[in-house]
């Protein structure tokens, strides 16, 4: 069965830190994700990477950027994290287009 | 640009009642569709899917859902629902070509009541 790690479920960080979390899956999957879940606006992506190295902007691009050196990490990076930042950030794999998408747990990340 | 429109972002059924959680979708080309189900403070698992094979698609613990084209709609139903379906439903299209982006609808709550 697939696995999706977040590498914390909950996070508190404070303005103006750099923050990284940080996602790996075990099944050699060629498309990582990572979206951010707020109420009422359901999961917006803010980056996807179709290979090691290669990256797309998602939506919500903006004060975030991300990093994949190997095929099963995807980092997301926060470079100057801010109040506006906090939320439900939920990292994703998947294999090809017509495949789902397997979700890891989530990473509750509050910036105070 | 290819977009998801979930109707209703509160839905209540008495158990036992049919469960219709609605998706329209837009997209230039055809379209993969999924259901994910989310249950709280967990990540979303895949309910079903539709990759163009048969327009009635079956997946887990009851749930189905119908591809029409013409209305370009994959509303999701459930002929009974149990106590335990209560969770957050979101509808997803990936694009089939390009850099096969995923766009999700903003999820549709379901409540079910004894």
């Amino acid at each position: 069965d697939v696995k999706v790690t977040q590498s914390s479920r909950y996070l508190v960080k404070r303005t103006g830190e750099k923050v990284f979390l940080e996602c790996v899956q075990d099944m050699d999957h060629e498309n990582m994700f990572w979206y951010r879940q707020d109420p009422g606006l359901g999961l917006r992506l803010i980056y996807f990477s179709y290979d090691v190295k290669m990256k797309e902007k998602g939506d919500i691009p903006e004060g975030y950027s991300v990093s994949r050196e190997k095929k099963e990490r995807f980092s997301l990076i926060l470079e100057s994290a801010s109040t506006n930042q906090t939320s439900m950030y939920l990292c994703a794999s998947r294999d090809r287009s017509n495949q789902p998408q397997h979700f890891g747990d989530g990473t509750r990340l509050s910036i105070l | 640009a290819q977009s998801v429109t979930q109707l209703g972002s509160h839905v209540s059924v008495s158990e036992g009642a049919l469960v219709l959680l609605r998706c329209n979708y837009s997209s230039s080309v055809p379209p993969y569709l999924f259901w994910y189900v989310q249950y709280p403070n967990q990540g979303l698992q895949l309910l079903l899917k539709y990759t163009s094979a048969a327009t009635l698609v079956k997946g887990i613990n009851g749930f189905e859902a119908e591809f029409k084209k013409s209305e370009t709609s994959f509303h999701l139903t459930k002929p009974s629902a149990h106590m335990s379906d209560a969770a957050e439903y979101f509808c997803a299209v990936s694009e089939s070509g390009g850099y096969q982006k995923v766009t999700f609808g903003t999820g549709t709550k379901l409540q079910v009541i004894p």
